[in-house]
């Protein structure tokens, strides 16, 4: 039972660098999320994709990109690493069709240090 | 505009002692509230969810949680807190347009 996978779990990054985060869920979800975790911030989400072929941004988007690959894969693109953007990023699906599937499966983050 | 806050950023409880968290929330509509359990180095993990009828909500582990719309709350509590309760705890409302939005987090210590 694997749920959501996402890799790699660590990574150093020199600022001006880029990186691809992976994300992969088996569990047949149409939704996916990128959130970002910093201390005292809580989760904040950075992109969203409802279903596959569409994307859409959360509250802090700048400087990522994504791509919704297929209904099992959902990449978070860093084009050039900033030192603001070092945090643990999680990824997460959502059925969302009904009542009782809403709320998230996570994967177990990537914490990247960008220096 | 949809927020949740946890006015509380740090909780120690003794072990066997009960435990209440706090979340406040604010949302346009009927809300659907979680509260998600992260252990050190985890991804977050589903406690328990309210969608809708009885107030009072049963999770895993042990952990109720009840909803009061007039005081806008959804608190989590527990009767006796075991030492592998420690960790950060998340509340989370939506959704909006399958967004959901989070707390930014109670971490509980756990006395021996």
């Amino acid at each position: 039972n694997a749920g959501v996978t996402q890799t790699p779990k660590f990574q150093v990054l020199k600022t001006g660098q880029s990186m691809t985060l992976q994300c992969a869920q088996d569990m047949n979800h149409n939704s996916m999320y990128w959130y970002r975790q910093d201390p005292g911030m809580g989760l904040r989400l950075i992109y969203y994709s409802a279903s596959e072929g569409t994307t859409d941004k959360g509250e802090v988007p700048n400087g990522y990109n994504v791509s919704r690959l297929n209904k099992r894969e959902f990449s978070l693109r860093l084009e050039s690493a900033a030192p603001s953007q070092t945090s643990v990023y999680f990824c997460a699906s959502s059925d969302g069709t009904g009542l009782a599937n809403y709320g998230y499966t996570f994967g177990s983050g990537t914490r990247l240090t960008v220096v | 505009a949809q927020s949740v806050t946890q006015p509380d950023i740090h909780i120690t409880v003794s072990e066997g002692a009960s435990l209440e968290l706090r979340c406040n929330y604010s949302y346009g509509a009927t809300p659907y509230l979680f509260w998600y359990v992260q252990s050190p180095g985890q991804g977050l993990q589903l406690l328990l969810k309210y969608f809708s009828g009885d107030t009072l909500v049963q999770g895993i582990k042990g952990f109720e949680a009840e909803f009061k719309r007039s005081q806008s709350s959804f608190n989590l509590r527990k009767p006796s807190v075991h030492w592998s309760d420690a960790a950060e705890y998340f509340c989370a409302v939506g959704p909006q347009w399958d967004k959901f939005y989070f707390g930014s987090g109670t971490k509980l210590n756990v006395k021996p």
